[in-house]
C-alpha cells in the first residue's frame, strides 16, 4: 500500500536555529497536508499544497511541494519554544477519502 | 474549533470487555474518521464514514467496528478489548475536496 515517510523522526535544536522536516511518498500525490501536534494535544491542520513546485509561507514556516508531487518539506526559520511539537505530513490514498499520515518529526527546542 | 467532542476522554478497562467510544460533531459534516496514535506509529486510520450508515475500513480495522446512525455521531466499538488496543484514539472530520482533517481532543484508553 501507499507509504508516507518522514525524516528525521526526532530533531533537537537550540532556540534560534532553523529546522527542516522532509516527507516522501511512494506514490504521486494530488495534494499534501501538514499538521502540528503539541505535547498532550491533538493534531491541528496547518496547510495544504496542491500544485507541483508550490511554496507557501506562514510567518516563519515555509512549506514546499516537490516538482514530481512525491515529496514535501517544512522549514522553520529561527525556531522558538512555541514551535515544540510533532509535525506530520499526510497525503490522500489513491482516489479514496482516506489520508495516509507519516510517522511525524518530533521537534524539541532548547531555550 | 470544528465542534468535535469525544467521550469518554479517559478510560481504563479490562481485557475481554466491550468498549464504545463516541465522537460527536455539531456542524453536520459528512466525513468522519477514527484514528489511533501509538508511539513510533504516528496516526493510523481505523475506520471512516462518508455518510449515515456508510463506513469503510482503514489500515488497522481488525478488532474494531463502527456505526453511524446519525450524522452527528460516529461510534467506535472494541468488541473484546485487548492490551494491544491500549492507545490514544482521535476522531476527526474531513472538510473540503481534499478532506482536511480536524481532530477532536482524543480519548486515552488503557486495557489492563
Amino acid at each position: 500500500g501507499q507509504q508516507v515517510m518522514q525524516i528525521p523522526q526526532y530533531q533537537h535544536v537550540q532556540e534560534g536555529e532553523d529546522f527542516t522536516t522532509y516527507c516522501n511518498s511512494s506514490t504521486t500525490l494530488s495534494n499534501i497536508q501538514w499538521y502540528k501536534q503539541r505535547p498532550g494535544g491533538h493534531p491541528v491542520f496547518l496547510i495544504q499544497l496542491v500544485k507541483s513546485g508550490e511554496v507557501k509561507k506562514q510567518k516563519r514556516l515555509t512549506f514546499q511541494f516537490g516538482e514530481a508531487k512525491k515529496n514535501s518539506s517544512l522549514h522553520i526559520t529561527a525556531t522558538q519554544t512555541t514551535d515544540v511539537g510533532t509535525y506530520f505530513c499526510a497525503g490522500p490514498e489513491g482516489g479514496s477519502e482516506k489520508l495516509v499520515f507519516g510517522k511525524g518529526t518530533k521537534l524539541t527546542v532548547n531555550p | 474549533d470544528a465542534g468535535i467532542t469525544q467521550s469518554p476522554r479517559h478510560k481504563v478497562t479490562e481485557t475481554g470487555t466491550p468498549v464504545t467510544l463516541r465522537c460527536h460533531q455539531t456542524e453536520n459534516h459528512r466525513y468522519m474518521y477514527w484514528y489511533r496514535q501509538d508511539p513510533g506509529h504516528g496516526l493510523r486510520l481505523i475506520h471512516y464514514s462518508y455518510g449515515v450508515k456508510d463506513t469503510d475500513k482503514g489500515e488497522v480495522s481488525d478488532g474494531y467496528s463502527v456505526s453511524r446512525s446519525k450524522t452527528e455521531d460516529f461510534l467506535l466499538t472494541l468488541e473484546s478489548a485487548t492490551s494491544s488496543q491500549t492507545s490514544v484514539y482521535f476522531c476527526a472530520i474531513g472538510l473540503g475536496s481534499t478532506r482536511e482533517q480536524y481532530f477532536g481532543p482524543g480519548t486515552r484508553l488503557t486495557v489492563t
